[in-house]
């Protein structure tokens, strides 16, 4: 499979703890895209990258949050001190910017639980 | 404020109905606009945007700047278009992008 792939795909952690999410992007691709999910709502933006550089964060992202892409490759998604609101899925996707497309290709998700 | 409202939150129509799923928005700028569509157990994956005007699997969409609109059509719906539908809206850069809240479409037999 050469589309996005996102680690683990469930992960189920007490309130308080920290957590990681891993999303490995199609290997071209020079942006990464990190969303939220929660249930009944489309998919909130949280941050992006072009290839190493985090150009954008919604406010969403609170200072417990914090993302990586250090070789321009991988990402990580990091969740510090968990709450229960924090329980959704997490979504990555990947694009190839230049010649006026932009297609997103998006992940299978991480579905995070916070008990 | 960037939003996107997607009114419906569940369609249902028979077997080659038309179909039109409704996405306003409002930005302050000239947005690029999408459709977005997620079957059951896939991953989500883009439909169409309206700068290509294309027609992918007999869906269109029309922008309309005037009503600030972006909806979704078909004129016969297939079974196999029972899926969610999300709308969504980028500025030109593409730097990020805001996603209505989702129309479940169920096409009945």
């Amino acid at each position: 499979d050469t589309g996005v792939s996102q680690n683990p795909r469930h992960k189920i952690t007490k309130r308080g703890q920290n957590v990681t999410f891993r999303c490995d992007p199609i290997s071209e691709h020079n942006r990464l895209y990190w969303y939220r999910q929660t249930l009944g709502q489309g998919p909130e933006f949280l941050t992006y990258f072009q290839n190493e550089a985090q150009l954008e964060k919604s406010r969403l992202l609170s200072d417990r949050f914090s993302a990586e892409r250090p070789k321009g490759s991988f990402s990580t998604l990091e969740i510090q001190r968990t709450e229960q609101g924090d329980s959704a899925m997490y979504l990555c996707a990947s694009s190839l910017v230049g010649g006026g497309h932009n297609e997103q290709f998006f992940g299978p998700g991480t579905r995070l639980t916070v008990l | 404020a960037q939003r996107v409202t997607q009114p419906e939150k569940l369609l249902s129509v028979f077997k080659g109905a038309p179909v039109e799923l409704k996405c306003n928005y409002s930005y302050s700028g000239s947005p690029e606009l999408f459709w977005y569509v997620q079957y059951s157990r896939q991953r989500l994956q883009l439909l169409l945007r309206h700068i290509s005007r294309e027609s992918i699997k007999g869906f269109t969409a029309d922008l309309n700047k005037g009503e600030t609109s972006f909806h979704l059509k078909k004129p016969f719906a297939q079974e196999e278009d029972s899926a969610m539908y999300y709308c969504a809206l980028s500025p030109y850069n593409f730097n990020k992008f805001y996603f209505g809240s989702g129309t479940k479409l169920n096409v009945k037999p």
